[in-house]
């Protein structure tokens, strides 16, 4: 059983459209997280939430939303898309205490933006 | 602000040969500091943490890292390296405080026969 999932695994799509990925975690945790890898695979944080709270939110283009429905779940809804978003999207979920526990890892999504 | 720093984007080593990934940090205050691995098309799989209470730490596949806080450094190493150990590996640092990590821009490790 999956730990942190996300869906799509992969998503090819028009530049200018409008996509959605979902994350859900079954550990229970209360703080989730989006990262953004880029091609050379650096690895930055875009949002995190705890409890449905959104806690960290940086320096992020506000075509991208993300939208926590309850704890196990933290969607990312990204509106007119450019080529500059093509990247892999990580969710991420913690438990209190992060700074000393650490992440787990959703597989990714490729997004790639033509 | 906490930061990490890896030295060498590319390593290459001989399977059974010894891999040693360098990072160091930057923190201002006791650091918490992660290697993750990344195998290709997957996500971060947490190979092993240091939170102050030992500095050598063993880590899973037979890594492990030693904390050294003379040299700002938290080098990965492994006596003997595998054909399966060829990904990608990031070291990361939390300043204990917030929930968020840091990471650096990753090493790739590449392993030869």
């Amino acid at each position: 059983d999956t730990a942190v999932s996300q869906t799509p695994k992969y998503l090819v799509t028009q530049m200018g459209n409008d996509k959605s990925i979902k994350c859900e975690q079954n550990l229970g945790h209360d703080t989730m997280y989006w990262y953004k890898q880029d091609s050379k695979k650096f690895l930055k944080i875009m949002f995190s939430y705890n409890n449905k709270e959104l806690i960290i939110n940086e320096t992020v283009p506000n075509r991208f939303s993300p939208k926590s429905p309850d704890k196990a779940h933290l969607n990312l809804h990204i509106n007119s898309l450019e080529l500059g978003d093509s990247a892999v999207y990580f969710c991420a979920s913690s438990q209190p205490g992060a700074g000393q526990y650490g992440y787990t890892f959703g597989s990714g999504t490729r997004l790639t933006v033509v | 602000a906490q930061s990490v720093t890896q030295l060498g984007s590319h390593v290459s080593v001989s399977e059974g040969a010894l891999v040693l990934l360098r990072c160091n940090y930057s923190s201002s205050v006791p650091p918490y500091l992660f290697w993750y691995v990344q195998y290709p098309n997957q996500g971060l799989q947490l190979l092993l943490k240091y939170t102050s209470a030992a500095t050598l730490v063993k880590g899973i596949n037979g890594f492990e890292a030693e904390f050294k806080k003379s040299e700002t450094s938290f080098h990965l190493t492994k006596p003997s390296a595998h054909m399966s150990d060829a990904a990608e590996y990031f070291c990361a640092v939390s300043d204990g405080n917030t929930d968020k990590l840091i990471f650096g821009t990753g090493t790739r490790l590449q392993v030869f026969p």
